[in-house]
């Protein structure tokens, strides 16, 4: 079974403070993993996609990464906008789920000025 | 500005009522989803479809249903609303030979 799992639930930090979300997968044929950013009352909104393992892609302080069973999204000295969900998806290659996201559940990052 | 239009945004139901949702695009898309979000649970697909006319279930289809009958406009029906059918629903397209998927605001639906 296609299945997305993200850690932590919920993550504080400090301005400036860096760290990391992860996303372990397990999919049938890997066709791309998709980070989006969610707002409160907002709809997902897209930040990045990775094909392969060893892609790396970034935006402003964030960076994504992947590899074979997990990606991770790192955020180098975050400010308080960039408090959000975080939610991975992955898209399988085939299989029944073929073409569609299956989602993570999200981690919440609250960043504290 | 081009997107993913859902109405209506917010709608409170009494358990047995009927409503749809509905979902527009303009930007040509062929691929329509509909997914709703609980605490806890993250995104589910509902619905989907692959083109005008075509729909296929998700995840999690019992009690709802859908209609593509333009390739514009995604509608998801509840045709006897249940308390369990409280949540937040998305709408989101993607293009041929495109993996993105662009996301509506969202509908926030009660149901009492």
């Amino acid at each position: 079974e296609d299945q997305v799992t993200q850690s932590p639930e919920a993550l504080r930090l400090q301005e400036g403070e860096s760290s990391s979300l992860n996303c372990s997968y397990t999919v049938s044929g890997l066709r791309g993993l998709f980070w989006y950013r969610q707002d409160p009352g907002k709809g997902p909104e897209f930040l990045f996609t990775l094909y392969s393992a060893g892609e790396e892609k970034e935006k402003e302080r964030l960076k994504a990464t992947l590899t074979k069973k997990e990606s991770f999204l790192h955020i180098t000295a975050p400010k308080p906008e960039d408090s959000a969900t975080y939610l991975c998806a992955v898209q399988a290659g085939y299989g029944g789920s073929q073409g569609n996201l299956i989602f993570g559940k999200g981690t919440k990052l609250s960043v504290k000025p | 500005n081009a997107g993913v239009t859902q109405t209506p945004k917010f709608r409170v139901l009494k358990t047995g009522q009927s409503m749809t949702l509905l979902c527009a695009q303009d930007m040509n898309h062929e691929y329509m989803y509909w997914y709703r979000q609980d605490p806890g649970m993250g995104l589910r697909l509902i619905h989907y479809s692959v083109g005008e006319g075509t729909t296929a279930k998700g995840e999690v289809p019992d009690g709802y249903n859908v209609s593509r009958l333009k390739k514009q406009n995604f509608l998801l029906g509840l045709e006897s609303a249940a308390p369990s059918q409280t949540s937040v629903y998305f709408c989101a397209s993607r293009g041929q030979g495109s993996d993105g998927y662009t996301f509506g605001s969202g509908t926030r639906l009660t149901v009492v």
